[in-house]
């Protein structure tokens, strides 16, 4: 079954803007994981937070977690074409419905 | 960081016949490896876990007699789907943990048709 909702379910903005995505759980996490899917992909690891962690930055990606929320939100900052894909959060091994983020140029 | 391969890619294969997927962590040692299978447009549902030497657990609705999985080894792990039936195209993807609270690494995938 699926862990949690992720919100919005599709994203369309333009390049140069910054990106969020939330994403809610429903039990308690070890910690939480970011990963990316290009169109018929394998998926792509973008940043694991642990559940004592609140914030944590990876180049463009900021993501925050919130445990008394059950949520956590993933912000791609100065967002290029090239990232244009859908992006999903995973508790250990249970992902999220994810979020279509298209980028136009 | 550590990779996962697949084998095949992609698979065509008719109705009735079975298919097996490879699933190998090729520079780490995986205690745990998961399968999870995705359908066009949906996101990506875990169909079993698998500990090396033991069998695997499947979730909630998942055909065991279906869906075999062997993790005979700590770099290996195959998923057959036996059987097959159009509605079990889809894209397999495998995951590969080298245990306890530790990332998972996933391979690329295979997409299966069933004709």
């Amino acid at each position: 079954s699926q862990q949690g909702e992720e919100d919005p379910q599709a994203l369309s903005i333009q390049e140069g803007e910054n990106a969020t995505m939330n994403c809610s759980y429903k039990t308690s996490i070890n910690n939480l994981q970011w990963y990316r899917q290009n169109s018929g992909r394998g998926l792509v690891h973008l940043i694991l937070i642990r559940s004592n962690e609140r914030e944590k930055h990876s180049g463009r990606l900021r993501v925050t977690l919130d445990t008394s929320k059950k949520s956590s939100s993933l912000l791609i900052t100065a967002s290029r074409a090239a990232d244009t894909a859908s992006y999903f959060c995973a508790d250990d091994m249970r992902f999220g419905a994810g979020t279509r983020l298209t980028v136009k140029p | 960081g550590a990779v996962v391969s697949q084998h095949p890619s992609w698979v065509i294969c008719k109705s009735g016949t079975s298919v097996k997927i490879e699933c190998r962590s090729l520079d780490f040692q995986a205690t745990t490896m998961f399968w999870y299978r995705q359908f066009p447009k949906q996101s990506l549902m875990l169909m079993a876990t698998s500990n090396e030497g033991s069998k695997a657990t499947y979730e909630q609705g998942v055909e065991k007699d279906k869906f075999l999985i062997n993790h005979a080894s700590l770099t290996l792990s195959t998923l057959t789907v036996t059987s097959a039936h159009p509605e079990d195209s889809s894209f397999y993807i495998c995951s590969a943990s080298a245990g306890g609270m530790g990332e998972q690494y996933f391979g690329p995938g295979t997409r299966l048709t069933v004709t």
